[in-house]
């Protein structure tokens, strides 16, 4: 079966701070996509970046990277110079094909929240 | 281009009602699916639209259903509430759907939440 893990259920940092938000996760498939969600206090999900199994390049926008490792099942996410509107709940997602079709299973979400 | 939006933002229940939401997608988008949040059991997958066809479906009971229109949109409708039905509930629209669209990325729209007395 299918399962994310991100084991940090809530950080607080301070302004300016570096943060990683963990995440693992497990699977037979060999193709399969990863994604990170933001979930601010309004509640929509935003999107942040996808990932699939075949690329394992690292990346880069801005303050935010990704450390993909498919030797430890893991899609780690930092932050770089916290600022206090990164404050939300970020999930970690796994898509692959089941028997049904298609599906996310996402993670139970790591509350952020970065302090003045 | 506008966002996943969906209506009603925010509804109260007693329980036994049954109460119908509604979510546009993004203009273009053919794959609608819907999320059910609550605090102990984080995001749950209800079940997916693609063209008026329901492709896949969670773990839920059938008092939990759906439907696609022509335009995309869809409606989710919860019959015979129960306290525990009491969540935010997310939909999500995405551009093609096909099974082999793996990548095929969910955008979300702002949730509805729905509170049973």
């Amino acid at each position: 079966a299918q399962k994310v893990t991100q084991a940090q259920t809530e950080i607080s940092v301070v302004e300016k701070e570096d943060v990683t938000l963990d995440c693992v996760y497990e699977t037979r498939d060999t193709t399969y996509y990863l994604f990170w969600y933001k979930q601010p206090p309004s509640g929509e999900l935003v999107f942040l970046i996808r990932r699939n199994s075949f690329d394992e390049q690292n990346e880069i926008s801005g303050r935010y990277s990704w450390n993909f490792q498919k030797s430890t099942s893991s899609f780690n996410f930092t932050i770089t110079a916290s600022q206090v509107v990164d404050s939300a709940v970020y999930f970690c997602a796994l898509r692959k094909r089941d028997n049904y079709g298609q599906n996310f299973v996402f993670g139970p979400g790591t509350r952020l929240s970065v302090l003045p | 281009k506008a966002g996943v939006t969906q209506t009603p933002r925010y509804l109260i229940k007693t329980r036994g009602q049954q109460v119908t939401l509604s979510c546009s997608p993004i203009s273009g988008h053919r794959s609608v699916s819907w999320y059910q949040q609550t605090p102990g059991q984080g995001l749950q997958f209800l079940f997916e639209y693609f063209s008026e066809t329901q492709r896949n479906k969670g773990n839920f009971p059938g008092r939990f259903s759906g439907r696609q229109f022509s335009n995309s949109r869809s409606e989710m409708n919860v019959s015979t509430l129960e306290l525990g039905d009491s969540a935010l509930y997310l939909c999500a629209s995405s551009l093609q759907g096909r099974s082999g669209m793996l990548g095929d990325t969910q955008y979300f729209g702002p949730g509805t939440r729905l509170t049973v007395l």
